[in-house]
């Protein structure tokens, strides 16, 4: 167990919905990283927050949007959900802004 | 060219042999080196973790680094069917933009 939260662990949802994913990260980890993993293009990394800030951005789409609130855990927002965005959505912590990164056990999001 | 590149494999072996998987890459900035180990449908678990070249052991796993060729190795000896998962390079400059992944390398061990 990595120590990493995320809820829910699946989520069926259609098209043009919109859907929270949640991430609590390991106790004393300040830095909150979002990631998806499809067959094609295997892990993506899409944003990052450290400490409530947001730190870097990666292939993130202007559809999705994340948080980290005053307790750290942080939220990945998608909307207007296409086919293409059915994937695993990882969530990983780290102490720092940019060390070791321990992933939470995923979030699989099927768009029908 | 990608910025990391990594045979998908699947790459299978009998147990007991000695497995060598690698990763290439264009960056020179990157510094930090580190290899997870991902069972199906499930979070990478982060094996080993190096900074700079060299090698790094830890039990049956080894991690080397060539930062000259831009080429970095995860070595397991005894391999073991528990051992057959995906296996994931990921590299960092240190700066603030997360990992950059390999695609990873399919890994079986043969019983």
């Amino acid at each position: 167990d990595s120590g990493v939260t995320q809820t829910p662990k699946h989520l069926i949802t259609a098209t043009g919905q919109r859907v929270t994913l949640r991430c609590s990260p390991r106790s004393g980890d300040l830095s909150v990283y979002w990631y998806q993993q499809s067959l094609d293009q295997g892990l993506q990394f899409l944003i990052q927050y450290y400490n409530g800030e947001e730190r870097a951005k990666g292939n993130i789409l202007e559809r999705f949007s994340a948080q980290q609130f005053p307790d750290l855990h942080s939220e990945l927002n998608l909307s207007s959900l296409e086919l293409g965005d059915s994937a695993l959505y990882f969530c990983a912590s780290s102490e720092g802004a940019h060390e070791k990164l321990f992933f939470g056990s995923g979030t699989q999001l099927s768009v029908l | 060219q990608k910025e990391v590149e990594q045979d998908p494999g699947p790459l299978s072996v009998p147990e007991g042999a000695i497995v060598s998987l690698n990763c290439t890459y264009s960056n020179s900035a990157f510094q930090y080196f580190m290899w997870y180990r991902q069972y199906s449908r499930k979070g990478p678990e982060l094996l080993m973790y190096t900074y700079s070249s060299g090698n790094k052991e830890d039990g049956r796993f080894t991690a080397q680094v060539d930062k000259s060729s831009k080429y970095i190795s995860l070595f397991i000896r005894d391999s073991q069917p528990s051992d057959s998962a995906t296996y994931l390079c990921a590299l960092s400059g240190g700066g603030a933009d997360g990992l950059t992944f390999g695609k990873g390398t399919h890994l079986i061990i043969q019983p």
